[in-house]
């Protein structure tokens, strides 16, 4: 069974930077695992951030960024405000099976 | 685009909850959709997912045999059926909406989510 791994949790200060990733048990994770991320708040669905690595979606804010880094999938929040405090999932596609599997979590706190 | 869910529901061990997700806006046809299940506390689970316009559904291999996904076109209607219900079963269960032949895992829009606690 597949597992994919993040970091439990984050503290980055108003104004910061913190870079979350997101490891895949198989080996390293590359741009065909199409890494997509969501972010979720108490009590409301989650929310897509980026698909495809990189790849902000419409409504998404310039601060939030995709990347590979170390054969992990990352995400990096810049000039981090206090709104961004959730949790945060990686998604990854593994196309032999068409399956796909969420991440652990990160739960980012400001302060 | 929209997705609603159906609401709330309580289940006892060993039955069965089928739910369904509601999709407006946009051509059904153009569209997979997914399930992802979070139990209280804990971390977003994909179980699987159907293209409607072909039929083909896929599970998560920890679901394989007890959960079911169809799709009714004239409705524009999904749903997941889970069976032999355990209590860990207790959950929020998700669809979410990605475009076929798109971006995989772009779960661009979720339904609100439905509440199936399972309690004897």
């Amino acid at each position: 069974q597949t597992v994919v791994t993040q970091e439990t949790s984050m503290t980055v200060s108003p104004g910061g930077t913190v870079t979350l990733t997101c490891a895949s048990s198989t080996g390293a994770v590359t741009s065909l695992h199409y890494a997509n991320w969501f972010q979720q708040k108490p009590g409301q669905a989650p929310r897509a951030l980026i698909s495809s690595t990189s790849h902000r979606q419409s409504w998404t804010p310039a601060r939030f960024s995709g990347s590979l880094l170390g054969g992990k999938a990352a995400l990096t929040l810049s000039g981090v405000q206090l709104e961004d405090e959730a949790d945060y999932y990686c998604l990854l596609y593994y196309g032999g099976a068409q399956h796909y599997v969420f991440g652990s979590g990160t739960r980012v706190t400001v302060l | 685009g929209q997705l609603v869910q159906s609401g709330a529901e309580v289940k006892t061990p060993g039955s069965s909850v089928k739910v369904s997700c509601k999709a407006s806006g946009g051509t059904f046809s153009s569209y997979a959709f997914n399930w992802v299940r979070q139990a209280p506390g804990q971390g977003l689970e994909w179980m699987g997912g159907i293209i409607p316009v072909s039929g083909t559904a896929n599970y998560a291999q920890s679901f394989q045999g007890r959960v079911t996904i169809t799709a009714d076109e004239s409705t524009t209607t999904a749903y997941m059926e889970l069976s032999s219900l355990r209590s860990d079963d207790t959950a929020v269960y998700y669809c979410a909406r990605e475009v076929v032949g798109g971006t995989p895992g772009a779960f661009a829009f979720w339904g609100q989510g439905t509440m199936v606690t399972v309690s004897s």
